[in-house]
């Protein structure tokens, strides 16, 4: 079965921490999302990779870094947490092309206290 | 520019009721998929169905369909008899052939649908 893991189900952060969330695929996708969802904003990127090493912001990347070394892995890193950065954020990837379906994860739930 | 627009933020139902699930979209291309997600409670979103813009054929799966219309801007879903298992976060999404090589997908607020039995 096709999967898209996130290392962390619920995360709790201090304010001002480095924190690293991880998510790994295994279906060899070229393309790979980090969102934030928000109650009444729907999922908001924040940014995507098309290859190793390629990155391109979204639409709310401030405060926010990623990381992609292996195609399989994308990570997502807050520099200095805020609580304005208290969300759930969704891990997807897909197949290259604008018409492939999106494959996400289950989440991350974090509290930035 | 590119937007979706799901103005039913919630919507409740019991069980066996049909249900339309509501998506306005707006692009200025002429090649453009359209998607629609479905987020149980566990978080995971899960496909649903594609729409690519040259094909306004209606579908439908099991109890679900799908009315897409581009005189209207309009991609509906629609689910027949509900149930209790179809209580979710619904999620309609666009996206565009790339100018630049690089694309996103933009996805509206999303409807939470629940289902009372």
């Amino acid at each position: 079965d096709v999967k898209v893991t996130q290392s962390s189900r619920y995360l709790v952060k201090r304010t001002g921490e480095k924190v690293f969330l991880e998510c790994v695929q295994d279906m060899d996708h070229e393309n790979m999302f980090w969102y934030r969802q928000d109650p009444g904003l729907g999922l908001r990127l924040i940014y995507f990779s098309y290859d190793v090493k390629m990155k391109e912001k979204g639409d709310i990347p401030e405060g926010y870094s990623v990381s992609r070394e292996k195609k399989e892995r994308f990570s997502l890193i807050l520099e200095s947490a805020s609580t304005n950065q208290t969300s759930m954020y969704l891990c997807a990837s897909s197949s290259r092309g604008f018409n492939e379906k999106l494959f996400f994860g289950s989440g991350t739930q974090l509290s930035v206290l | 520019a590119q937007k979706v627009t799901q103005a039913q933020t919630e919507i409740s139902v019991v069980e066996k009721e049909d249900v339309t699930l509501d998506c306005v979209y707006e692009t200025r291309d002429t090649t453009y998929y359209l998607f629609w997600y479905k987020q149980p409670p566990s978080g995971e979103l899960v496909f649903l169905i594609r729409r690519n813009s040259f094909d306004e054929q209606n579908e439908i799966s099991g109890r679900y369909s799908w009315n897409f219309q581009k005189s209207t801007s309009s991609f509906n879903f629609t689910i027949t008899a509900s149930q209790v298992v179809d209580s979710a976060v619904y999620f309609c999404a666009l996206s565009e052939a790339p100018n630049s090589g690089t694309y996103k997908y933009i996805f509206g607020t999303g409807t939470r649908l629940k289902v009372l039995a």
